[in-house]
């Protein structure tokens, strides 16, 4: 079993639908964060937690929303989906001074 | 965190070494460099991170000037699946993400 699992690993929905992304980890790491790739370009966060009651916004944040249910599970919104949130979503885990470790990905379309 | 310059994109024949450079001159005493690397459109992959000495673990060495303002991951014998976009990343401790820019595209020839 992966350490980190993204559910869905593929979606495709309408323009004003709320949905949401789910991420669980198995490593232990205190640490999650929500990240976004667009093709040929770098991952921009959206958003990080360090740990239940901590959620922070990243850089690009506008339009998604976050839960931290436990320590093992951090899920993303979409409130209200709009095409150019189309792209590849990365939930990912790590620990004080370590590595992040990487989902395998979501890839959202937006119609 | 300090950001970092890599070029856009390299080529490396099968079985040689492959080395990827990454410039991060303003890098600051408690700042880690770390590697990643991104296989098509899968998840990144952690590859190694390192303070001031050079590290090697399995999959490759990290060597750091002794300014630290610059690095080079070494792939010591490039195989086919290698061919991905490695990400060099300065990051403190108490950092609050890892900024990814636009790497190095690897291209392994056979």
């Amino acid at each position: 079993d992966a350490d980190v699992t993204q559910t869905p690993r593929n979606r495709i929905t309408k323009t004003g639908k709320r949905i949401m992304l789910e991420c669980s980890q198995t490593k232990g790491h205190d640490r999650m964060y929500w990240y976004r790739q667009d093709p040929g370009l770098g991952l921009r966060l959206i958003y990080y937690s360090f740990d239940v009651k901590d959620i922070n916004k990243g850089e690009i944040s506008d339009g998604y929303s976050v839960s931290r249910q436990a320590q093992a599970k951090f899920s993303l919104s979409l409130e209200s989906a709009i095409p150019n949130q189309t792209a590849l979503y990365f939930c990912a885990t790590s620990d004080y001074g370590q590595g992040a470790f990487f989902g395998q990905g979501t890839r959202l379309t937006v119609v | 965190d300090a950001k970092t310059t890599q070029p856009t994109s390299m080529d490396c024949a099968e079985g040689r070494a492959a080395n990827l450079p990454c410039n991060h001159s303003t890098i600051s005493g408690n700042e880690y460099v770390y590697w990643y690397r991104q296989i098509h459109s899968q998840g990144p992959q952690y590859i190694i991170h390192g303070l001031k000495n050079n590290e090697t673990n399995e999959m490759a060495s990290l060597i750091i000037t002794e300014d630290r303002k610059s690095s080079t991951l070494i792939l010591p014998h490039a195989t086919l699946r290698d061919t991905a976009v490695y990400y060099c990343i300065v990051r403190g401790n108490t950092g609050n993400q890892f900024y990814f820019g636009t790497g190095t595209s690897l291209t392994v020839i056979p």
